[in-house]
């Protein structure tokens, strides 16, 4: 079955450094969605990417996929506190069921 | 702006026992997906449901079924409860004739299995 891996799982900062998590799946996707899950909420969605190659920003958030579909990454500039959080890929090859990455749990120090 | 409820927040059951849990989309959504959390893990994905039919399967175990309601609500039904199934139960809810067809996370039941 699809599998999504996603590095590194966990990562502590600085306030004020960047933080970058990638995803990888073992087939090609037809689509990746990023969610962030602050400590003891829900997943939250951020974003999706169905392009082969697309590129899209939200504020200090970028998000990337990649050329052939497998694979895709989130960088963050300049982390605030408020960007702490885990940050999961999910990745779907048909029409709506995701499979998850583990995440990516990211600790700011202020 | 409704969001996807859930009930109740919070389970406690004994092993070998029964529980149902709740959960009501959000309003004019089609889909709804079922997930189990474990602590430290990420959402597994268990079953899904669209336009009341169940239209995907994942690691849901056998002791475990599923429904969606005419109203669209849905219910998850674990029977025979194991230790093991202590964990957080995530219902999220799409409209998949839209784009993104992102899903919206409940706030989830905590369920614990003494």
């Amino acid at each position: 079955g699809q599998q999504v891996m996603q590095i590194p799982q966990y990562q502590h900062v600085q306030e004020g450094e960047d933080f970058t998590t990638y995803c990888n799946s073992s087939t090609t996707l037809s689509n990746i969605q990023w969610y962030k899950q602050r400590p003891g909420g829900h997943p939250v969605f951020l974003i999706q990417l169905v392009k082969s190659g697309e590129v899209k920003k939200q504020k200090r958030l970028t998000f990337q996929f990649g050329e052939a579909k497998k694979n895709s990454s989130l960088h963050i500039t300049a982390t605030q506190t408020t960007d702490v959080g885990t940050y999961f890929c999910a990745g779907s090859g048909g029409y709506s069921t995701l499979t998850f990455g583990k995440g990516t749990m990211l600790l700011v120090s202020p | 702006a409704a969001g996807v409820i859930q009930s109740p927040r919070h389970l406690i059951k004994e092993k070998r026992e029964t529980a149902t849990l709740k959960c009501y989309p959000i309003p004019r959504h089609d889909t709804v997906y079922w997930y189990q959390q474990g602590p430290g893990q990420d959402p597994q994905f268990l079953i899904s449901f669209y336009e009341k039919m169940q239209s995907d399967k994942g690691s849901i175990p056998d002791r475990f079924s599923a429904q969606q309601f005419s109203d669209y609500h849905s219910e998850l039904n674990m029977s025979s409860l194991e230790l093991g199934d202590s964990a957080l139960y995530f219902c999220a809810s799409s409209f998949l004739a839209g784009v993104p067809y992102e899903q919206y996370f409940g706030p989830g039941t905590r369920l614990t299995v003494t």
